[in-house]
């Protein structure tokens, strides 16, 4: 199946530090990737939706400028928190959609990132 | 946004086929629906998904109701390496698309 990597797949930061992740389809291309956070226990919750070449739309009570997306290129979209403050501290998990029509539609999932802020 | 409703938690024996059920009554004509897994620390991995007919692949067969409001992921032999959490998920088709997760089924299999 396809690969979806992303890096780190943790790190630790202290207060006030932004921290950048990314995610990279290794062989395909996706024009959309999402982007999820998770907190221990619990499901997944979307952030935002990221499509090649174009702003991300951000989901409801997502700060659009904590959280920055950029989706340069059809393989690699990357998730800077910014200023990030320990109730940033989450997994953080980026997917791609590969296929298609929604027919052949599916996602592929990076491994994670597990944010730590001190 | 379309919802799904899960168990929260199903345990199965070793061997044995494990139904987990998912309602999606809202579900509009044009939903796909799609099936995750979660192992513990890791990203979900894709398992199946379908719009009407019934449909298998070797991790699982998906069976959907006439009416589509709901539909059964089914592990024909549940292996120790199937505990994980199960997501349903309706793959939206109207406005901008998105893939929202429900809570969930943690299946537990027992040696």
């Amino acid at each position: 199946g396809a690969v979806v990597s992303q890096h780190p797949s943790r790190v630790i930061c202290k207060s006030g530090t932004s921290v950048k992740i990314e995610c990279r389809s290794l062989d395909f291309q996706a024009t959309t990737m999402f982007w999820y956070r998770q907190f221990p226990k619990q499901s997944l919750m979307l952030m935002a939706t990221s499509n090649e070449g174009s702003k991300a739309t951000y989901e409801q009570g997502v700060e659009k400028d904590k959280f920055l997306i950029n989706h340069a290129s059809l393989t690699l979209s990357t998730l800077t928190v910014t200023s990030a403050h320990p109730e940033d501290s989450s997994f953080y998990i980026c997917s791609a959609r590969e296929g298609i029509t929604r027919h052949n539609e599916k996602l592929f999932f990076g491994s994670g990132t597990q944010l730590s802020v001190l | 946004d379309a919802k799904t409703t899960q168990p929260n938690s199903m345990e199965s024996n070793e061997e044995e086929p494990v139904h987990l059920p998912c309602n999606h009554s809202t579900i509009s004509g044009t939903d796909y629906i799609h099936w995750y897994r979660q192992l513990p620390s890791q990203g979900p991995e894709y398992v199946i998904h379908g719009l009407t007919s019934n449909v298998n692949n070797r991790m699982a067969s998906l069976a959907i109701a006439e009416d589509r409001k709901s539909s059964t992921l089914i592990l024909h032999r549940a292996t120790l390496r199937d505990a994980a959490v199960y997501y349903c998920i309706l793959r939206t088709t109207s406005g901008t698309y998105k893939y929202i997760f429900g809570t969930g089924t943690r299946l537990k299999v027992l040696a």
